[in-house]
Formats: C-alpha cells, sequence, structure tokens
C-alpha cells in the first residue's frame, strides 16, 4: 500500500515570497491533516479535513495560510506572504474512517531567507 | 488542559543499553496513546499504540505500557541498538476531531 505522498521535499524561498506544498493521502483515507513542525519541537495541527470539508482550522495563521482539499482526495496548502517564522517543516497525514491512528508522509522542509 | 508531556532529550546510551523515555498525560477519561519515531530527514512513523487502559503496545522490540493510575506510557527497549538513533514523540487525540497532540519529542542518540 503507498504512503502518503508529499511534494517537494525540499523548498527555499525568500521573505514575502509566496509557496506551496501539495499531500496525496492514502487511498480511502477521509481524514487528512496539515501539521507545521519547528525544529525542535513537536508537530503542531494547522488544518484537518473530513473528506473537503474542513474540521478544524483553528491554529491556521489565516492571514498568510490556506489550504484546500477540493476533491477530498489531493490537498494543498499555501503560505502568502512567507515569513522567517515560517521555516519549519510541513507535515502531511491522513487517516481512514473511524480510525484514529494518522499516517504521515516524509514532510516538506521550508526555509525562508 | 490537555496535554502531553514527556522528558527531554537528548538521551546518549551506549548500545545494548536499556532505554526508558518517559510519558504522562493530561486528560479527561482515556484516550488512546502513541508512539511515533522520527528518523533523521523523513516524516513520523507510527512505532506503537495502546487504545485503553493496560494494554501494552509493542514493535521493533519496543514496548509501552498503558498505566491509568500514573496516566503514563513510558516507552521502553531492553537493548538499543545504533539504528534506534532517532527523535521520539509520543501522542494523543486529546482535541476536537481525533486532533493529536505532541509531546515535545526526545531525541535519542546511540553509540556503538
Amino acid at each position: 500500500e503507498a504512503g502518503v505522498a508529499q511534494s517537494p521535499r525540499y523548498k527555499i524561498i525568500e521573505k514575502r515570497q509566496s509557496v506551496a506544498f501539495w499531500c496525496n493521502p492514502i487511498s480511502g483515507h477521509a481524514t487528512l491533516y496539515w501539521y507545521q513542525q519547528i525544529l525542535g519541537q513537536g508537530p503542531k495541527l494547522l488544518i484537518q479535513f473530513q473528506n473537503n470539508g474542513v474540521v478544524d482550522d483553528s491554529q491556521l495563521p489565516k492571514d498568510r495560510f490556506s489550504a484546500e482539499r477540493l476533491k477530498g482526495v489531493d490537498s494543498t496548502l499555501k503560505i502568502q506572504p512567507a515569513k522567517l517564522e515560517d521555516s519549519a517543516v510541513y507535515l502531511c497525514a491522513s487517516s481512514p474512517p473511524g480510525g484514529e491512528t494518522q499516517y504521515f508522509g516524509p514532510g516538506t522542509r521550508l526555509l525562508v531567507l | 488542559g490537555n496535554s502531553v508531556t514527556q522528558m527531554e532529550g537528548p538521551v546518549t546510551l551506549s548500545e545494548e543499553a536499556f532505554l526508558t523515555i518517559n510519558c504522562t498525560y493530561t486528560a479527561t477519561g482515556y484516550p488512546s496513546l502513541f508512539w511515533y519515531v522520527q528518523y533523521p530527514g523523513e516524516g513520523l512513523q507510527l512505532l506503537l499504540k495502546a487504545t485503553k487502559a493496560d494494554d501494552k503496545g509493542s514493535n521493533k522490540g519496543f514496548e509501552a505500557t498503558y498505566r491509568k493510575e500514573t496516566t503514563s506510557f513510558h516507552l521502553e527497549k531492553g537493548s538499543v541498538q545504533v539504528s534506534d538513533s532517532a527523535v521520539y514523540f509520543c501522542a494523543s487525540p486529546l482535541g476536537a476531531g481525533n486532533m493529536l497532540t505532541f509531546g515535545g519529542g526526545t531525541r535519542l542518540m546511540v553509540k556503538p
């Protein structure tokens, strides 16, 4: 079974530029999560989707971050404009219907200069 | 509020040493508990889990027992290997919609 796919794996941008990350969850997994992991810390949830609807986006900085999951499968997370403090690893995870266990992708490492 | 707390690292051990990484949680009821491992440059991988009190999760020689009396889920391994060097995260779905709350992570370094 293929795991959660993410791209790109690495991205370097300058502050005030925009960037987008892509995630393809495990087939059949209805729930999709985006986490931000700052160096030396545990992951922090940014947004959770159930199919194509948002379940929780309370910790998403909505003035600069946006995410969508239009067809209930792939998802895109965007940052516009980026700030230095956005440098982190962005992790995507998915879980099956009714399941608690989350399966994580390899992450996208973002460096904002 | 609800939280997960784990011991700070780094933890440095020699190969074949015994490992314990402490994890405690604060929550109402008895949530599921997870240990995830993150190898250098990779995403998180589920290591083991327990879904109810007194359950023991185990995988790859690692074990953790869900102890409701002490609200703990300590990770143990009897004999660590160099390949176990990684960051270990304790987590629990303490938020709405099974949102995982993570501990701060514990870096383990195993020397030959």
